[in-house]
């Protein structure tokens, strides 16, 4: 069964540092997957998807099948990039996203 | 332009109660997606429409739970005899067709059952 693994639910770095937001699939056909955040008190919105290969807000996601996952990393972290982010993955003909648990994402001054 | 809505925003019912909750989609946009969150869990999906028709809906967790969209616009989730596990907040998003895997989410109704 398809499952989306996000395993760390809260994550906290300083600002300027390093951050990767881990994110691990299970899947039998070939993914699609993407990256939603959600800022305080807005709504959920994509952030990215690993079709595109493009880097949004500093963000890139890079996918990896041999491993089966999908991280989301920063080379120097913002106070703004403070969030809940959720890993997901579409199901091939279904067109229903399959959504990780989660990881809040606090970037400390 | 205008994003989805959602409303009400918020909704308290009593168990048993039957409640209504309302999507108002993207204008234009094909698809229409219904999701449950529970509190501290990631969205997962009830049911799915493509214009008035729906074309998935194993999400939905039980036969009290009914989803329309009879005009291949706005949208209504059902829940009838409301249970305390059904309080979550209810999230649509909606898609064009050409990039249907593009969702636009609304703001959600957050359901209270006591």
């Amino acid at each position: 069964a398809q499952r989306v693994t996000q395993p760390e639910k809260l994550l906290s770095v300083f600002k300027g540092a390093p951050v990767e937001l881990k994110c691990n699939y299970s899947y039998s056909g070939s993914p699609e997957l993407f990256w939603y955040v959600q800022y305080s008190r807005q709504r959920l919105q994509l952030l990215l998807r690993h079709i595109s290969r493009e880097s949004i807000k500093g963000f890139t996601a890079d996918l990896n099948k041999g491993e089966t996952s999908f991280h989301l990393k920063k080379p120097f972290a913002q106070e703004e990039d403070s969030a809940m982010y959720y890993c997901a993955l579409i199901i091939q003909g279904a067109q229903k996203l399959v959504f990780g648990q989660g990881t809040r994402l606090t970037i400390n001054p | 332009g205008a994003g989805v809505s959602q409303s009400p925003r918020y909704k308290v019912a009593k168990r048993g109660q039957d409640v209504a909750l309302r999507c108002d989609p993207i204008s234009g946009h094909v698809s229409l997606f219904w999701y449950q969150q529970a509190l501290g869990q990631g969205p997962e999906f009830l049911t799915y429409f493509q214009n008035e028709a729906q074309l998935d809906k194993s999400g939905l967790p039980s036969d009290r739970f009914f989803a329309e969209r009879p005009e291949g616009s706005v949208s209504t989730l059902k829940i009838q005899r409301t249970q305390q596990e059904d309080s979550a907040v209810y999230l649509c998003a909606s898609s064009r067709r050409e990039t249907y895997n593009e969702q636009f989410f609304g703001p959600g109704t957050r359901l209270t059952v006591l």
